[in-house]
């Protein structure tokens, strides 16, 4: 049961363009979502999160959407660069229940930047 | 940089034998959550530690073992490899439960089961 899942694998795009990753999620009862890059051969790194009570976050060239109603996010990232190549992964969390902190991961996308 | 430690970064196993992996966590981080990452799927959580206790666990089975130290660092015991548990292991610390936005991830341990 893919709780969280990231239906596009790879994404490709042009340097100084906008990309779109998207992220969709099944557990209604999910409050919390974040996104992660991760690089080969090193840990996933926090990049930017956000709570259900909003429906967007932005941080720099990072933007964040979410959809409840849709049980969907994307994240913006604009103008894109090529040392945004990484792997992506999109995270979520049910604070209420248990506050473990347990994080529900999608399978990622890998995004490649050209110059 | 992190300031998570992990090792070993890459150990190969026999299946039916029994594996430990090692991370030292941030200073002051008294959560630490082990990830099981499969090749091309995202992290799976495993369990959390808080305050030297297991506090939650994932869908895997009792053979998968956990220990946290006084000095926050912990232990992944894996006993009885079968060769299905071949995967990166992720080690994440925090300084408060539920706080996502501050989870360090190690780099990780490559563990081949063959």
């Amino acid at each position: 049961d893919q709780q969280v899942k990231q239906n596009s694998p790879s994404l490709s795009v042009q340097e100084g363009r906008i990309s779109i990753l998207n992220c969709d999620y099944t557990n209604s009862m999910f409050d919390y979502f974040l996104w992660y890059k991760k690089y080969p051969a090193e840990g996933p790194t926090f990049l930017i999160s956000i709570s259900s009570i909003k429906d967007k976050n932005e941080d720099g060239r990072f933007t964040v959407f979410l959809n409840k109603s849709a049980k969907h996010l994307s994240l913006h990232i604009v103008p894109s660069q090529p040392g945004d190549s990484a792997v992506y992964f999109c995270a979520a969390s049910d604070t209420g229940s248990s506050n473990t902190g347990k994080l529900i991961f999608g399978q990622g996308t890998t995004l490649q930047v050209k110059p | 940089e992190t300031g998570v430690t992990q090792s070993p970064t890459h150990l190969i196993k026999t299946r039916g034998q029994q594996v430990t992996l090692r991370c030292s966590s941030q200073s002051g981080h008294n959560t630490v959550s082990w990830y099981q990452q499969a090749l091309g799927q995202g992290p799976q959580f495993i369990f959390q530690y808080y305050r030297e206790e297991e506090n939650g666990r994932g869908n895997f089975p009792p053979r998968f073992s956990g220990l946290q130290f006084p000095n926050y660092s912990s232990e992944l015991n894996v006993n009885a490899l079968e060769l299905d548990d071949s995967a990166l292991y992720l080690c994440a610390s925090s300084l408060r439960q539920g706080d996502g936005n501050t989870i360090y991830f190690g780099e990780g341990s490559w563990l081949t089961v063959v």
